[in-house]
């Protein structure tokens, strides 16, 4: 039973480029959530997918977008990169009634 | 104030020592209870789930939560080397607040 999992596993972009980053649920998972974790942090919540929709979003400006596909694989999209954008962005999934998450092993972000 | 503190550590103890890891919260809502580990860079796993007040077993690990002072705790019996990672406490409210909010996370070392 594959668990969650996420590409690309290391990533480098300069100031101002976009990125995309991408997310498989674990089978029989639904509902995808998007975490940031900076080095010596916990993760902060960015949002949440169920249904193709954002069901919620955490404090993270607009340059956060994401998507759901009917497969229920996900996309977050940062546009206007910063440098404190750089951060291991973490994909959680779950099912939409339960709360437990389960994580994937993350990609690791660095903007120079 | 942060919504929920966890020491940082780091903290280094002898293999076969129980090993206890505490986090606090400030928020009354908070109705579920976890615990993550996460190896160096990789994603965080799953270890305990605990809905409400009370206590969870699971092997040599063991889960209290006290709402009452709002005080989570993770106890590790016999602890190994492969225990060493970070432990990450992380509550939820429940409804329709979908979020994890986690705690800084608790660098383990067990030394053989």
């Amino acid at each position: 039973d594959a668990g969650v999992t996420q590409s690309p596993t290391h990533l480098i972009k300069t100031r101002g480029q976009q990125v995309t980053l991408r997310c498989s649920p674990k089978s029989g998972h639904d509902t995808v959530s998007w975490y940031q974790q900076a080095l010596g942090q916990g993760p902060q919540f960015i949002f949440q997918y169920y249904e193709e929709e954002e069901r919620q979003r955490g404090n993270f400006p607009d340059r956060f977008s994401g998507h759901q596909f009917p497969n229920y694989s996900s996309e977050l999209n940062v546009n206007a990169l910063l440098l404190g954008d750089s951060a291991l962005y973490l994909c959680a999934s779950s099912t939409g009634t339960t709360d437990t998450q389960y994580f994937g092993p993350g990609t690791r972000l660095t903007v120079l | 104030q942060k919504e929920v503190e966890q020491d940082p550590g780091p903290l280094s103890v002898p293999e076969g020592a129980i090993v206890s890891l505490n986090c606090t919260y400030s928020n009354s809502a908070f109705q579920y209870f976890m615990w993550y580990r996460q190896y160096s860079r990789k994603g965080p796993e799953l270890l305990m789930y605990t809905y409400s007040s009370g206590n969870k077993e699971d092997g040599r690990f063991t889960a209290q939560v006290d709402k009452s002072s709002k005080y989570i705790s993770l106890f590790i019996r016999d602890s190994q080397p492969s225990d060493s990672a970070t432990y990450l406490c992380a509550t939820g409210s429940g409804g329709s607040n979908y979020k994890l909010t986690f705690g800084k996370g608790t660098l383990l070392t067990v030394n053989p």
